[in-house]
């Protein structure tokens, strides 16, 4: 029971194209994150989205964007791809509120820039 | 902002009991997580405990919180090749919707 989609597993793209990952959730959570993942640094915050049209940068928000214009689908977008965003990009979810609650992860897409 | 900090290797043999150390820095952090990543694979939640916790105990996995010096621990019993892997600490400052801060995963090398 697939719960977060990442639409690749892996991409190669050139360098200054615009490439766009995709990721869809089908378990009606309000927020959605991207993270990258290198050797040595664990997992750091691209951007992050609390509800639908709405994003937050998190700590490396440098040649990226996002879009979420659905609730269930958050789309990270590298305006011109470049050698060192060749990374495995990481999509997750999870609902609102006090509770504490799982978050789930895709796959993961593995990306690299040639 | 959280800080979330681990070792990056270890090394147990078969049978042996792992242990993987984690410490954050926000005392304010209500959740605290393992994740467990396979190779080429997303990350899984394995356990987590909330901050009012000393210890939880779920089959082969306890996870012990030092509140005070903001340290918590992995135990895994027994450990198994299939226990191989990239292990995540993970905090969740406050609640609500407050990204997760991750550390930089411990790599887990179970010796046969």
């Amino acid at each position: 029971d697939v719960k977060v989609t990442q639409s690749s597993r892996y991409l190669v793209k050139r360098t200054g194209e615009k490439v766009f990952l995709e990721c869809v959730q089908d378990m009606d959570h309000e927020n959605m994150f991207w993270y990258r993942q290198d050797p040595g640094l664990g997992l750091r915050l691209i951007y992050f989205s609390y509800d639908v049209k709405m994003k937050e940068k998190g700590d490396i928000p440098e040649g990226y964007s996002v879009s979420r214009e659905k609730k269930e689908r958050f789309s990270l977008i590298l305006e011109s791809a470049s050698t060192n965003q060749t990374s495995m990009y990481l999509c997750a979810s999870f609902p609102s509120g006090d509770m504490n609650t799982e978050a789930f992860f895709g796959q993961g897409t593995r990306l690299t820039v040639v | 902002g959280e800080d979330v900090e681990q070792s990056l290797f270890l090394s147990v043999r078969e049978g042996d009991s792992s242990v993987i150390n984690c410490t954050y820095t926000d005392s304010s952090s209500t959740y605290l997580y393992w994740y467990k990543q396979e190779p080429g694979a997303g990350l899984q939640l394995l356990t987590y405990i909330f901050s009012n916790m000393d210890m939880k105990q779920d089959q082969r996995l306890t996870v012990l919180l030092n509140k005070k010096d903001k340290h918590l621990s992995l135990r895994i019993a027994d450990t198994q090749t299939g226990d191989s892997a990239i292990y995540f600490c993970a905090a969740r400052p406050n609640s609500g919707n407050t990204p997760l801060v991750f550390g930089k995963g411990t790599r887990l090398s179970v010796i046969a």
